[in-house]
C-alpha cells in the first residue's frame, strides 16, 4: 500500500528559484495537509484541503501556494525560494471526520541556498 | 487557542528499562491527543490517541498513555524499552480551526536506547 507519498525527496533551490513538491494519496481522503519541519521544533501547518477545489491557510502560509483539483493530489508551490524556506516539509492526509489520525509521507528535504 | 509541551527535548534509557515522555496540553476545548513517533528520514507515525474514551490508551509495540484531566498531562509509556524504540517523539493536540482539525505538535522528544 502506497498511503502518501511525496515527491522529491531531495532538492536544492538557488534564491528565487521556484517548484512545486508533489503530493499524492491513494487512500481516497479528503483532507491533506502540507507541513513543515525545522530542525528541534515540531510540525507547523502551512496550507490544507478538505476536498477538491477546497484550500485554507494554516499557520505559516507565507511564501506558498496549494491547489488541489482532485482528491488525490495537493501540490506545494514555492513561487520565489528564500532561505528560510529551508526545511523538511510533510504532506498528510486523513479521512473526514472527528478524531481521524493523519497519515503522513516520508518528506522534501529542501535546502535554499 | 491549544498548546503542546514536552517537558524533556532528550531522554536516554537503558534497553529493558521503562520509557517515561512528558507532555502537557492546553486546549479550550476537551482536546483529542496524539502521540507520533518519526523514526530517521522517515514521516510521522501514530502510536496512539485519545478521544475521550477511556482515559489510558493503548497503543503499538507496547506504548500506552494516559489522560489526566486535572493535569492536563498525557505521558507516555513502555514498561521495556528497545533498541528500535530509539526515535523522535511527538505529543499532538487536535482541534477544529476553520474549516477543518487541525494538530498543534509539541517540539518534540529525542529518545536514545543505550545497549
Amino acid at each position: 500500500n502506497a498511503g502518501v507519498t511525496q515527491t522529491p525527496k531531495f532538492r536544492i533551490l538557488k534564491i528565487g528559484q521556484s517548484m512545486t513538491l508533489q503530493c499524492t494519496q491513494d487512500m481516497n481522503h479528503n483532507y491533506m495537509y502540507w507541513y513543515r519541519q525545522d530542525p528541534g521544533m515540531g510540525l507547523k501547518l502551512i496550507y490544507y484541503s478538505v476536498g477538491a477545489g477546497i484550500t485554507d491557510k494554516g499557520e505559516v502560509p507565507n511564501g506558498y501556494n496549494v491547489s488541489r483539483s482532485t482528491t488525490e493530489d495537493f501540490p506545494l508551490r514555492l513561487e520565489l525560494a528564500a532561505p528560510s524556506q529551508t526545511s523538511v516539509y510533510f504532506c498528510a492526509s486523513s479521512p473526514q471526520g472527528t478524531n481521524q489520525p493523519q497519515h503522513f509521507g516520508d518528506g522534501t528535504r529542501l535546502s535554499i541556498l | 487557542a491549544q498548546s503542546v509541551t514536552q517537558l524533556d527535548s532528550h531522554v536516554s534509557v537503558s534497553e529493558g528499562t521503562p520509557v517515561l515522555l512528558r507532555c502537557n496540553y492546553s486546549s479550550s476545548y476537551s482536546p483529542s491527543l496524539f502521540w507520533y513517533v518519526q523514526h530517521p528520514n522517515k514521516g510521522l507515525q501514530l502510536l496512539l490517541k485519545y478521544t475521550s474514551a477511556a482515559t489510558l490508551v493503548k497503543g503499538i509495540n507496547g506504548f500506552e498513555a494516559e489522560f489526566k484531566k486535572s493535569e492536563t498531562s498525557f505521558h507516555l509509556t513502555k514498561p521495556s524499552a528497545h533498541m528500535s524504540d530509539a526515535a523522535e517523539y511527538f505529543c499532538v493536540v487536535s482541534a477544529f480551526s476553520g474549516s477543518a482539525r487541525q494538530l498543534t505538535f509539541g517540539s518534540g522528544t529525542q529518545l536514545t536506547v543505550l545497549p
